[in-house]
Parts: structure tokens; sequence; C-alpha cells
């Protein structure tokens, strides 16, 4: 069984440009979330999408934002990048509840803006 | 505002030696208890979940919880060198809300 797939896996951006993540959960997996690692604020929650309705939301601001297609596969995306989006995307698919069930990661984006 | 705190090390552990991993959390509405390790350069992998007080085993494994204090812990024994990794403390209340709350990690280093 394939895991969870994260393109690209290295992005370089520089200030105000925008940058789309995808990736892709595992076979039958209808819940995907969205983290950001840095050194500095660890791994904190973005969103997390169901049945491609955005179910939950972290505490980040409006330039980020997703969306889940009907195959489950998922993009985020960040407009009018800062110097502070620097950090690790990862992507994580659950069946279904991602908070009382195992989260596949995959291996994420690093994406640098400059 | 959740918070889930842990020491961030580094946890030196000799060979064979129980290493002892803490975290405390600060929402006492937190349901789900989770163990990540992440090795460096890599992705979080689950190796613990807990859901009720006491203690649970898996293989060298054992979470421990006590919600009256509010504190978890992952307890690994006969430590290899393979198991140097950072260890990740997550929580969340259940029914999907807000998604899990990670600390920061402690990094252990198990010494040969």
């Amino acid at each position: 069984k394939a895991g969870v797939t994260q393109t690209p896996r290295y992005l370089i951006k520089t200030r105000g440009q925008q940058v789309t993540l995808s990736c892709s959960p595992i076979s039958g997996h209808r819940s995907v979330s969205w983290y950001q690692q840095t050194p500095g604020q660890g791994l904190q929650f973005l969103f997390e999408y169901f049945s491609e309705t955005q179910r939950n939301k972290g505490n980040f601001p409006g330039r980020f934002s997703g969306r889940q297609f009907s195959n489950s596969r998922s993009e985020m995306n960040v407009s009018t990048l800062e110097l502070g989006d620097s950090a690790l995307y990862l992507c994580a698919s659950s069946l279904a509840d991602p908070t009382n069930e195992k989260l596949f990661f995959g291996s994420g984006t690093q994406l640098s803006v400059l | 505002q959740k918070e889930v705190e842990q020491n961030s090390g580094p946890l030196s552990v000799p060979e064979g030696a129980i290493a002892s991993l803490n975290c405390t959390y600060s929402d006492r509405g937190s349901q789900s208890f989770f163990w990540y390790r992440q090795y460096s350069g890599k992705s979080p992998e689950l190796i613990m979940s807990i859901y009720s007080n006491g203690d649970k085993e898996d293989g060298r494994f054992t979470a421990q919880l006590n919600k009256a204090s509010q504190y978890v812990s992952l307890l690994i024994r006969d430590s290899q060198p393979s198991d140097s990794a950072t260890y990740l403390c997550a929580v969340n209340r259940g029914g999907g809300a807000d998604g899990l709350t990670f600390g920061k990690g402690t990094h252990l280093i198990i010494q040969p």
C-alpha cells in the first residue's frame, strides 16, 4: 500500500509570491491534515479536510488555505509569502478521525522563502 | 490556549537502560494522547496511543496517563541506539476538534 505522497519535496520562493503544495493520502483515507513544522514552534496544526470539506482550522492567517478533491487528494496554498513561512509542511492522512486514529505523515515539503 | 510541554533535552541514556520521557498538557478536556517518534530528516510516526488513565504496554514501550495530574509519559525499556530520535507528545479533545496539539519534542540519545 502506497504511503502519503507529498509534492514537491523542496521549494524555494521569494517574498510576496504564492505557493501550492500537494498531498495524496493513503488509499481509502478520507481525512487529510496539514501541519507546519519549524525548529522554534514545532508542529502546528493548519487545517483538516474530510470529504472535500474543511472540518477544522488552526490559528493561522487567511493567507493559508487548502482544499480537498473528490479523490481525497489535497492541496494547500500560501499567498503573499513571508520569510516566516519558511518551514517544513507536513501532510497526514487518516481513515476518518485524525484526533483518535493513527496519523500517517508524508515526507513533507520543505519551503524556503527568500 | 492548549499547550503541551516537553523537556527539549537532549536526554542521554545508556544502551540497555530505561528511557523516561515526560509530557504535561494544559487542557483538561483532552481525551486522546499520542507519542510520535521523528528521526532526523524524517516525518513523525506513531508509536503509542493512550486514551484512559493507567499504563499501556506495547513491546518495549509503555505509555502512562494520569489525567488528574495532566501528565503523560513514555517509557522505553532496553533502549537501543536505534531509539535515538525526537519524541513528540500530542494531545487532543477528540471528536475532530482543532486537530492535534504537539509538544516541541524531546531529543533522546541512546549511548552505545
